[in-house]
């Protein structure tokens, strides 16, 4: 099964700040990665797909990039809402994975 | 819009078979492909498994000796079957639609999970 290794597991910030969580995959993947925003008590929402599309209906200040087996989100002015947990998820084989998450929180 | 809403038994005993079940309403159940996916307490998703409006399954082989995922088309629904249960087994447990295109590119719709909870 693929590996997928979120970094950091955990990061401390303030409303404003850009973020970047990273995502190494144990093999090349290609472009098939889904970034996941998790709050508690809630299912996972879709942020981002195929590395680097928009959801629909989710802020222009999320975006993901990277290809093969490093890939990035960034979120670019954080707000209140965006203190979560985020999870990437690899679609390239079966079985699915996803990284360990990472967990956002207010500095 | 789609959405799922997902019930089953919350509390097992060791060695039962867990049981549970996702309607699809707004929308098809043969239209999509459908999977389940666990959270333990805490912790992080682990995927259990796909099947499509067809009957064909792909399941994760850390549970693939347990887990049956079937599809009913008449109920619009979709289950979820996992035998022998011990404590590991104890997490939330959500249904979701896999969005396909050329290919799977996102859980794009998730039910609000059911926790389970194996006790002894």
């Amino acid at each position: 099964a693929i590996q997928l290794t979120q970094s950091p597991s955990s990061l401390s910030a303030s409303v404003g700040d850009r973020v970047t969580i990273t995502c190494r995959a144990s093999q090349g993947i290609s472009s098939a990665l889904a970034w996941y925003q998790q709050k508690p008590g809630k299912p996972p929402k879709v942020l981002i797909y195929d590395a680097s599309s928009l959801e629909s209906g989710v802020p222009s200040r999320f975006s993901g990039s990277g290809s093969g087996t490093d890939f990035t989100l960034a979120i670019s002015s954080l707000q209140p809402e965006d203190f979560a947990t985020y999870y990437c998820q690899q679609f390239n084989s079966y079985p699915f994975t996803f990284g360990q998450g990472t967990r956002l929180e207010i500095k | 819009q789609v959405q799922l809403q997902q019930w089953g038994a919350g509390l097992l005993k060791p060695s039962e078979t867990l049981s549970l079940t996702c309607a699809v309403y707004g929308g098809s159940v043969s239209d999509y492909y459908w999977s389940w996916i666990r959270q333990p307490p805490g912790k992080g998703l682990e995927w259990i498994g796909e099947i499509n409006h067809s009957g064909s399954t792909h399941y994760n082989p850390s549970l693939k000796s347990r887990v049956t995922i079937s599809v009913d088309t008449s109920k619009n629904q979709f289950s979820l079957k996992l035998s022998s249960v011990t404590a590991a087994d104890t997490a939330v447990y959500y249904c979701a639609s896999l969005r396909f295109l050329e290919w799977f590119d996102a859980f794009d719709i998730w039910g609000p999970g059911t926790m389970v909870t194996v006790y002894s």
